[in-house]
Parts: C-alpha cells; structure tokens; sequence
C-alpha cells in the first residue's frame, strides 16, 4: 500500500522560512517523479513542484525563485524549502507521486497533507 | 484563476446522472491525457478516473470520463449522497510546463 506522510508544517512570518518532508512507502521511491500541490483555504488545487526521479525540477510561476524541491532516494523522502513566505502561500500542502512515476503525468497518490500558515 | 475551466456546482437527485464539463486549450487538454479527482470533505483528493476514460481499481464504473478536442468532461451515474464532494480535472500544460488543474465543481445530491 503506497503511504505518503508529510511534515513540517505550521506558523511561519511573512518572510519567514519553512521545510517540509514527505516520507514514502509502498512503491520504488526512486523510480518515480514526485509533486508537491498545494490548497489554499476554500480554494481549488494548484501544483507547486514536480521533481523527477533523477532530480531534475519544475515550479510554477508563483513559487519560482523561493521554493526548492528536493528528495533523498535513499531515504525515500521528498523534500520542499520555502522560503521568502508570504501570505497567499498559506495553505494545505500535498505530497504526491505522478501516475506512473511519469513526470508529465498528474498525481495518482496523495497524503493527508500537511497546514502551512504565512501570519504575523 | 485556473487554467482549466469547470462549473462551480453541480446536482442531482439519487439515481440521476450528473455531468461535469472541463474546458482546456490544444496545450494541456488538447495533447494530453485528462485525469479526474475527487475531494470529499475534509479529505485529500483521491483519483478518480486516469487517462481520459480509465478508473483506478476499486472506483465504480458509475464514474466515466470522455475527452473530446480541449475539453473532457465526468458522468456520475446512478448518483448515490456518498458522491456529494469536490471534482476537480487536471492535466499537463506543455506551454507552462507544469500541471494544472480545473477550478473544481462541487456537487451536491438534493
């Protein structure tokens, strides 16, 4: 059974910084691109960062330039540096792998999230 | 505002069938493949329907999904009040390079 547990989340300042881990089981860690999705408070989903299992790294637009991506293959954990937080970043962040492992792919499983809040 | 367009609500009484349309452009729904989730509340969302039309072990085949040119849509048959949750569609945007979602419909059963 794929498990997807995330951590690190919490109360953060505006232009504070935060990490967040995800630790994944039940598949080949490595073998698969993995995401980052994010849900602000009463809003839709949006897709924050996508790392293939060979490391390389997408971001949309609204993160570029302040969120790293990263992951341990050895330890089966994803990673997510934010930095430069600001307010519209509060929201429930998801771990997710992509269907198939592909990196084009959208998720297929997630985890139960974890809450970050940007607030003074 | 989303990439992918969806009605915001959508309803039905139980044993109606209810169809959710998601509206795209030729560089994410129109050269990719459409998948579907669903978000009951105070969950995380849970595929649905993979691949334009393809149900993941243990979803029910009262969920169906079609794609035709950038736009898809998502048929619930026989509509049962453990269906009342968020839908949301996604699909890879090959301009942005990144994922993107519809904007969700929520849909209740009266």
């Amino acid at each position: 059974e794929v498990q997807l547990l995330e951590s690190g989340g919490g109360l953060v300042q505006p232009g504070g910084s935060l990490r967040l881990s995800c630790a994944a089981s039940g598949f080949t860690f490595s073998s698969y691109a993995m995401s980052w999705v994010r849900q602000a408070p009463g809003k839709g989903l949006e897709w924050v960062s996508t790392i293939s299992g060979g490391g390389s790294t997408d971001y949309a637009d609204s993160v570029k330039g302040r969120f790293t991506i990263s992951r341990d293959n050895s330890k089966n954990t994803l990673f997510l540096q934010m930095n430069s937080l600001r307010a519209e970043d509060t929201a429930v962040y998801y771990c997710v792998n992509t269907f198939g492992g592909v990196i084009v792919n959208p998720p297929d499983n997630w985890g139960q999230g974890t809450l970050v809040t940007v607030s003074s | 505002q989303s990439v992918l367009t969806q009605p915001p609500s959508a309803s039905g009484t139980p044993g109606q069938r209810v169809t959710i349309s998601c509206s795209g452009s030729s560089s994410n729904i129109g050269s990719n493949y459409v998948y579907w989730y669903q978000q009951l509340p105070g969950t995380a969302p849970k595929l649905l329907i993979y691949r334009n039309n393809q149900r993941p072990s243990g979803v029910p085949d009262r969920f169906s999904g079609s794609k035709s040119g950038t736009s898809a849509s998502l048929a619930i048959s026989g509509l049962r009040s453990e269906d009342e949750a968020d839908y949301y569609c996604a699909a890879w945007d090959d301009s942005l390079s990144g994922q993107v979602f519809g904007s969700g419909t929520k849909v209740t059963v009266l």
